[in-house]
């Protein structure tokens, strides 16, 4: 099973602020890592696929990198909208895992 | 538009049975793979199994043998059937469609709004 260790747990930012979140695979999955955002009481929504892959009307202040183990989401001159849990997830193998998940908080 | 709209939620004893449903509509049902995810209270997502187009299924391993994912391709309809359930059972079931190109997945891209189940006495 391939664990995926998400860091911070929490995070809390300013507009403007850049934000960075880090998801580190326990085994080489390739570029086979998504990005969701999810809003209280809404189902999370994909916004980077195949690791750096911007999904379509997402805004282009969000970015992802990384190959392999070691993954980063990025969200620059964060707006308070982007207040939300982030998680990422592998599809590189069974069973799928999720990252334990980012608070970001937006002062 | 895709739409994925789970049903059959609700209140369970402890040691009863659901089964969920999920109604696709928008796209091609039975050319995507489906997941059903799950997201205790104040947790975060956990996968729950995986099935192919053409059938094939996998499970995480916790809950191998308790629950069984099915499909029904003319009804455009993706099933969980959860058997000997307790209070860590207690989540919001989320459906959930694969981005299958070419029969090849790309991980999960659309989901539904989710279904509750919590099981108590």
């Amino acid at each position: 099973e391939t664990t995926l260790t998400q860091s911070p747990a929490f995070m809390s930012a300013t507009p403007r602020d850049k934000v960075t979140i880090s998801c580190k695979a326990s085994q080489d999955i390739d570029d086979d890592l998504i990005w969701f955002q999810q809003k209280p009481g809404e189902a999370p929504i994909l916004i980077i696929q195949e690791a750096t892959s911007l999904v379509p009307g997402i805004p282009p202040r969000f970015s992802g990198s990384g190959y392999g183990t070691d993954f980063t989401l990025t969200i620059n001159n964060v707006e308070s909208e982007d207040a939300a849990f982030y998680f990422c997830q592998q599809h590189d193998n069974f069973p799928r895992t999720f990252g334990q998940g980012t608070k970001v908080e937006i002062k | 538009e895709v739409q994925l709209v789970e049903s059959g939620g609700g209140l369970v004893q402890p040691g009863g049975s659901l089964r969920l449903s999920c109604a696709a509509s928008g796209f091609t049902f039975s050319k995507y793979s489906m997941n059903w995810v799950r997201q205790a209270p104040g947790k975060g997502l956990e996968w729950i199994s995986y099935i192919s187009s053409d059938g094939i299924t996998y499970y995480t391993d916790s809950l191998k043998g308790r629950f069984t994912i099915s499909r029904d391709n003319a009804k455009n309809s993706l099933y969980l059937q959860m058997n000997s359930l307790t209070a860590k059972d207690t989540a919001v079931y989320y459906c959930a469609r694969e981005r299958t190109i070419v029969e090849v997945d790309y991980g999960v891209d659309v989901w539904g709004q989710g279904t509750t189940v919590t099981v108590s006495s």
